[in-house]
């Protein structure tokens, strides 16, 4: 079946500009989360969705973020007046059982650059 | 906070050879541990796990260790082809949690 998917796959904006990030998450996931991986790093937490529940958004940096999730599948991360600093990939992931065996499917991320 | 690390930020070895990755973690309460494969331009992806109630498991070609009294978690590749080249995350999550935490991850190099 198909994996998790996200779009755009790169995205170049200038600083200031708004961004939205997609994830189409593997059907049947209750659980998604969204990451930033920093050139070199590891994954940071940034929002966790789980079917009607309020987000856990422990995670994300700054009041310019922000995350939704329609219907209990699609979500979008949202970038306001982004700074270079927001430079990342961005990485979505779904998992069936998230609190216990806890795997999670990623997609293949979205790049964003901030000139 | 509590936090989980690599040992080895890059480690390189030459086809055939066997590849030990290792991650130390401090939370003494995690009891599910992950290992990631993320190559370039890629997410990362499973590939194996282990609960805390076992010390060794098997996959195909892959083997982890957890070794509770030291914290220590490695992940051993035999035979190591060009293609297990790319960046390898532990993770760790403490039962009734749902956010793992992530290594910051090394780099395997396979050279021909």
């Amino acid at each position: 079946g198909a994996g998790v998917s996200q779009s755009p796959s790169n995205k170049v904006t200038e600083k200031g500009k708004d961004v939205e990030l997609r994830c189409d998450p593997i059907s049947g996931h209750t659980a998604l989360y969204w990451y930033r991986q920093s050139l070199g790093q590891g994954l940071e937490f940034l929002i966790y969705f789980q079917g009607n529940s309020a987000p856990d958004k422990s995670g994300l940096p700054s009041d310019r973020f922000s995350a939704e999730r329609t219907g209990g599948s699609v979500s979008t991360l949202t970038i306001q007046r982004t700074q270079q600093e927001d430079s990342a990939v961005y990485l979505c992931a779904s998992s069936r059982d998230p609190v216990g065996k806890g795997e999670q499917y990623f997609g293949p991320g979205t790049r964003l650059t901030v000139t | 906070g509590e936090s989980v690390g690599l040992h080895l930020p890059t480690l390189s070895v030459q086809e055939g050879d066997n590849s030990i990755i290792n991650c130390a973690y401090s939370n003494s309460a995690s009891d599910y541990f992950i290992w990631y494969k993320q190559e370039s331009g890629k997410g990362p992806q499973f590939i194996i796990d282990i609960r805390s109630n076992m010390d060794k498991r098997q996959g195909q070609r892959v083997t982890v260790l957890l070794n509770k009294t030291v914290k220590h978690l490695s992940l051993q590749i035999a035979a190591t082809q060009p293609g297990d080249s790319a960046v390898y995350f532990c993770a760790e999550k403490e039962g009734g949690s749902y956010i793992p935490t992530f290594g910051r991850g090394t780099s395997l190099i396979v050279h021909p």
